[in-house]
């Protein structure tokens, strides 16, 4: 499969705790995206890569938050000492400006499922 | 700050009823606009896009979707569903220098019923 992946897909943690996820993007894509859903809503930006450059990172990403994309391929996620309004499907989407018919398109992981006791 | 707004919450259409989702959004320069779906238990998927040229376009599945740049919007049709259909159906737009990060609406859950 040469889509975009993420580890874990579920995290069950208790408030207070770090957690660490993985998203492994579609080979050669250069930009990295991290985004967040609860729900009834629709995913948030979080923060993006070009590379191993993290380009912007919303209001959203508190500094409990921190991202990274050391080599420019994989990227992790950690949040620092949870809290239960954490709770969401972190989700990351990667995306290239190469190839006409995917110019622009973000395309997007299956999501790790995270649940603060 | 872009916004996207999506006015349904909540749709129960019959099989063969025809659909349309409205999508519409608040930028003051030009964007890119996507339609995404995601069916029960799988990822997000793009439907279909916009970029320039012909408002009315066509994505997978049946779908179509048409940009009024005079409403700021850019509503997702399709002319007869399926129960395949049972989706959630999410609007979203990004700048349209390109790459950068998608505003998403809260999305339509749309149930099709036999």
């Amino acid at each position: 499969d040469t889509g975009v992946s993420q580890d874990p897909r579920h995290k069950i943690t208790k408030r207070g705790q770090n957690v660490t996820f993985r998203c492994d993007p579609i080979s050669e894509h250069n930009r990295l995206y991290w985004y967040r859903q609860t729900l009834g809503q629709g995913p948030e930006f979080l923060t993006y890569f070009q590379n191993e450059a993290q380009l912007e990172k919303s209001r959203l990403l508190s500094d409990r938050f921190s991202a990274e994309r050391p080599k420019g391929s994989f990227s992790t996620l950690e949040i620092q000492r949870t809290e239960q309004g954490d709770s969401a499907m972190y989700l990351c989407a990667s995306s290239s400006p190469r190839g006409p018919s995917s110019y622009n398109e973000q395309f997007f992981g299956p999501g790790t499922r995270l649940t603060v006791l | 700050a872009q916004s996207v707004s999506q006015h349904n919450h909540h749709v129960i259409l019959s099989e063969a009823a025809s659909l349309e989702l409205g999508c519409n959004y608040s930028y003051g320069g030009t964007v890119n606009l996507f339609w995404y779906v995601q069916y029960p238990g799988q990822h997000l998927q793009l439907l279909l896009k916009y970029f320039s040229g012909d408002p009315l376009v066509k994505g997978i599945k049946g779908f179509e979707a048409e940009f009024i740049k005079s409403k700021f919007s850019f509503n997702l049709r399709k002319p007869s569903v399926q129960w395949s259909d049972t989706a959630e159906y999410f609007c979203a737009v990004n700048q349209i220098s390109g790459n950068t990060p998608l505003v998403f609406g809260k999305g339509t859950r749309l149930s099709v019923i036999a």
